[in-house]
């Protein structure tokens, strides 16, 4: 199956830096990525769709100045926490689709903490 | 409209039993319909995925029954294994995904 990578795992950071996470298609050209977001034993929430070479469409509720989303190329999309609080902490999930398929391959998660 | 309801929240079941999880849809565009399993800490990981004009797929011991009538579909895991353990998610998309509120799976030896 397609191979989703991000990097890093697990980060924290203090209160008001602001943080990288990567996203990467290891093995296929991801078109369309996506962003979500989980709190502990909750569902999947998505925060935003990005088209490579596209601005992000975000869900409402989601601060597109507080998440920055970049998708230049078509196997790394990149989300950026900036000015991180601790509400902010959270266990972020991207996903990866090829083309016009339907399929959508995950990738492992990252643990943000922001003390 | 966009909401997918799941359950049970949670399911104990003995291994080779059979677990069952059901979800309900409203929004009739949603033309894709897949499971995902997920470990603490992982991401989810696709298992099963049907679309509206099937009504039952099989894949090894997993099998998803989709009834567009009544817009439901359900998750059979036969012959559970303690390996099984995780949370479970349906999902329902139209371009993009909207996933069900997830049932924590349990397999006792």
């Amino acid at each position: 199956g397609a191979v989703v990578s991000q990097h890093p795992s697990r980060v924290i950071c203090k209160s008001g830096t602001s943080v990288k996470i990567e996203c990467r298609s290891l093995d296929f050209q991801a078109t369309t990525m996506f962003w979500y977001r989980q709190f502990p034993k909750k569902s999947l929430m998505l925060m935003a769709t990005s088209n490579e070479g596209s601005k992000a469409t975000y869900e409402q509720g989601v601060e597109k100045d507080k998440f920055l989303i970049n998708h230049a190329s078509l196997t790394l999309s990149t989300l950026t926490v900036t000015s991180a609080h601790p509400e902010d902490s959270s266990f972020y999930i991207c996903s990866a689709r090829e083309g016009t398929r339907t399929k959508e391959f995950f990738g492992p998660g990252t643990r943000l903490t922001v003390l | 409209q966009q909401q997918v309801k799941q359950s049970p929240q949670s399911l104990i079941v003995q291994k080779g039993g059979i677990s069952i999880i059901n979800c309900a849809y409203e929004n009739t565009a949603f033309d894709y319909f897949p499971w995902y399993q997920q470990f603490p800490g992982k991401g989810p990981a696709l298992l099963i995925a049907i679309r509206p004009d099937v009504s039952e797929k099989k894949e090894g011991r997993f099998t998803i029954s989709f009834n567009k009538s009544a817009k439901q579909f359900s998750l059979h895991i036969m012959d559970s294994q303690p390996g099984d353990s995780a949370t479970y998610f349906c999902a329902a998309s139209y371009g993009k995904l909207t996933f069900g509120q997830g049932t924590i799976l349990t397999v006792h030896p």
